[in-house]
């Protein structure tokens, strides 16, 4: 199955410091989305952005699908930036639309 | 505007027990799938259904059983459960249509002793 890979696993910043995290994937896919699980473990959504950049904020995203990556920005990082940012690739395949996950970054934002 | 709602939040089970978890949308989504997430881990799919009636496994089924009656409901049962099942599971929700991102639920934290 296609693999996911995010990195940094682990990152921790202090209050107003800018991050960008990544994601590769060892295929083509149909779709990607980024997660953000806040401390409390629900999912939020991020970005929907299976090519190109989309901003929402503080935070902005590019995938480039020809190359198999993508990477989320964070600006000027806040205390609730902190939790794990998820990674997850989507291959349509016939009426399945299996998530695959990466492991995660763990993000800490220091006050 | 409820979106994706599971329950219980949380529940403790023995070993040997069943139970079903509980998952509603109210957002008319075709797609539905319900995954763990299991400690230092992302999500894995266990079953997914594309509309009424029709369901089908995910990576790791093995344990888990579904149905699709409503096009809202998409409850998860636990036949006997056993201590590799403890995880948080998590229902989501989608069209099926080409561009949509998958919704998800809260979240049932389940422990089996």
């Amino acid at each position: 199955g296609i693999q996911v890979e995010q990195s940094p696993p682990d990152l921790i910043l202090q209050e107003g410091a800018n991050s960008t995290l990544r994601c590769n994937f060892s295929d083509s896919v149909n779709n990607l989305q980024w997660f953000h699980q806040n401390p409390w473990g629900q999912l939020i959504n991020l970005f929907y952005i299976p090519s190109g950049t989309k901003q929402n904020g503080r935070l902005s995203a590019t995938t480039v699908a020809t190359e198999r990556y993508s990477l989320l920005y964070i600006s000027s990082s806040q205390t609730t930036d902190s939790g794990v940012y998820f990674c997850a690739v989507v291959r349509v395949s016939g009426s399945a639309r299996q998530l695959t996950f990466g492991s995660g970054t763990q993000l800490t934002v220091l006050p | 505007n409820a979106g994706v709602t599971q329950t219980p939040k949380f529940q403790v089970l023995k070993t040997g027990q069943s139970m079903t978890l509980q998952c509603a949308q109210d957002m008319n989504h075709e797609y539905m799938s319900w995954y763990r997430q299991d400690p230092g881990m992302g999500l894995r799919l266990i079953h997914y259904s594309v509309g009424a009636g029709i369901t089908d496994q995910g990576e790791v089924p093995n344990g888990y059983n579904v149905s699709r009656s409503t096009t809202e409901d998409f409850p998860l049962r636990l036949l006997s459960a056993a201590p590799s099942q403890t995880s948080v599971y998590f229902c989501a929700s989608s069209y099926l249509r080409q561009g949509s991102s998958q919704h998800f639920g809260d979240g049932t934290r389940l422990s089996i002793l």
